[in-house]
């Protein structure tokens, strides 16, 4: 079974901190993403990388980072945490085909900025 | 506005009845759809995928249908059970992205 684990199941923060996401897998994916899931909103990509080291922007990219450095973790950092990216952050990979591929989620982090 | 649009928002049923949610889409041209289950404070769980071609899958009780021409899909559950109650997630891949719905929140009561 594919595992996907995330770093913190909750986070408060404070604005203007700088916050780490963590997310590994397991399965020896190509491909990692990062979504923020919102009430009403659906899930919104916000970076997304498909080999170590590259990355690519998704829909809402603003105010964050993304680092892959090993195949297995993808972190996610918000430079300077604002009230509005409290939200709930999901992780996910899949094999090879970006789009086609079914995606394993993790868990998610539920982070709360004051 | 969105490309994915799924109803009803909620939908509560009592255990052992079945019940039919609702995805509409514009994505356009598509590869597959795809229908998720995500538990309360869980992360989403893949449960039938369809391509253009397909016009039904299931999955145990679950059954998702697929009507390319009108683009619209739906995932019927029979004889629900209390384990069933989370959000499910429609999902339209494309050859570039990847679109989600909302979401239809299930309550399955006793």
């Amino acid at each position: 079974d594919v595992k996907v684990t995330q770093s913190s199941r909750y986070l408060v923060k404070r604005t203007g901190e700088k916050v780490f996401l963590e997310c590994v897998q397991d399965m020896d994916h190509e491909n990692m993403f990062w979504y923020r899931q919102d009430p009403g909103l659906g899930l919104r990509l916000i970076y997304f990388s498909y080999d170590v080291k590259m990355k690519e922007k998704g829909d809402i990219p603003e105010g964050y980072s993304v680092s892959r450095e090993k195949k297995e973790r993808f972190s996610l950092i918000l430079e300077s945490a604002s009230t509005n990216q409290t939200s709930m952050y999901l992780c996910a990979s899949s094999l090879q085909g970006r789009w086609q591929e079914t995606q394993y989620f993790g868990p998610g982090t539920r982070l709360l900025v004051l | 506005k969105n490309q994915v649009e799924q109803s009803p928002q909620s939908l509560i049923i009592l255990e052992g009845k079945n019940c039919t949610l609702q995805c509409n889409y514009t994505v356009s041209p598509f590869s597959n759809l795809r229908w998720y289950k995500q538990d309360t404070g869980r992360g989403p769980v893949s449960l039938t995928i369809m391509t253009f071609s397909e016009n039904t899958k299931s999955n145990g009780r679950y059954t998702a249908t697929l009507d390319a021409d009108t683009k619209q899909s739906s995932l019927h559950i029979t004889a629900s059970q209390l384990s069933d109650s989370a959000s499910y997630i429609c999902v339209v891949s494309r050859y570039n992205d990847m679109r989600f719905g909302a979401g239809t929140r299930l309550t399955v009561k006793p």
